[in-house]
């Protein structure tokens, strides 16, 4: 079956400082790829997403590539900020719609410090 | 746009209770999830259904759980009776061929 696996946290980083958070996959045929992010209280919001191989998804100063030969989507961004805390899913998704049946990572617990 | 409206926001009840927690989902969604987030298990989905009919159901942890959709913009998820294992934060989500909505969530407790 379909799964995400990412990095373990939490991610402790000071402010302005270069952020990477790992993800693979494995899923048969050609999924979805999604990032999420969830603030403290709330519910998840999509960050971003690829649909195809190489395709470079962004928002908000994060990044994260579809690497189909590393099985890879791993998030960037250039300069952390305060806000940028809260907890990242890394997801996936082979419906053909793209965005039912959605599988998540564990989560990435990111903590920036002033 | 409100957005995914669930309710209540916090539930503390007692082993061997009836709970039933609710999601009003985003008007002309036609797809609605309920997860469950737990520490230890993560995000795992209980069930979603298209146009009011659960599609997949696969995810309900036991015959303990039920879900109901009996119109386009309401949907409940009960647990009788519950028992402390239970205690996690359902979400529902909504979704019309794009990205998720997640609601804020319901805190359970069960005690």
């Amino acid at each position: 079956g379909n799964s995400v696996t990412q990095m373990e946290g939490p991610v402790t980083l000071s402010e302005e400082a270069f952020l990477t958070i790992n993800c693979t996959y494995t899923a048969t045929g050609y999924p979805s790829l999604f990032w999420y992010v969830q603030y403290p209280g709330e519910g998840l919001q999509l960050l971003l997403k690829a649909t195809k191989a190489d395709d470079k998804g962004s928002n908000k100063g994060f990044e994260a590539t579809y690497r189909k030969e590393t099985t890879s989507f791993h998030l960037e961004k250039g300069s952390v900020q305060v806000s940028d805390s809260a907890v990242y899913f890394c997801a996936l998704s082979d419906d053909p719609g793209g965005y039912q049946k959605v599988t998540f990572g564990t989560g990435t617990k990111l903590q920036v410090i002033p | 746009d409100a957005g995914v409206i669930q309710s209540p926001r916090h539930e503390v009840t007692e082993m061997g209770q009836e709970v039933t927690l609710r999601c009003k989902p985003i008007s002309g969604h036609d797809y609605l999830f309920w997860y469950r987030q737990t520490m230890m298990r993560g995000l795992e989905l209980l069930i979603y259904f298209n146009n009011n009919v659960p599609i997949d159901d696969s995810g309900m942890p036991e015959d303990r759980f039920s879900a109901k959709m009996p119109n386009a913009s309401f949907s409940t998820l009960k647990i009788q009776p519950s028992e402390p294992r239970d205690s996690a934060v359902y979400f529902c989500a909504s979704t019309v061929r794009g990205a998720l909505h997640f609601g804020n969530g319901t805190r359970l407790t069960v005690t």
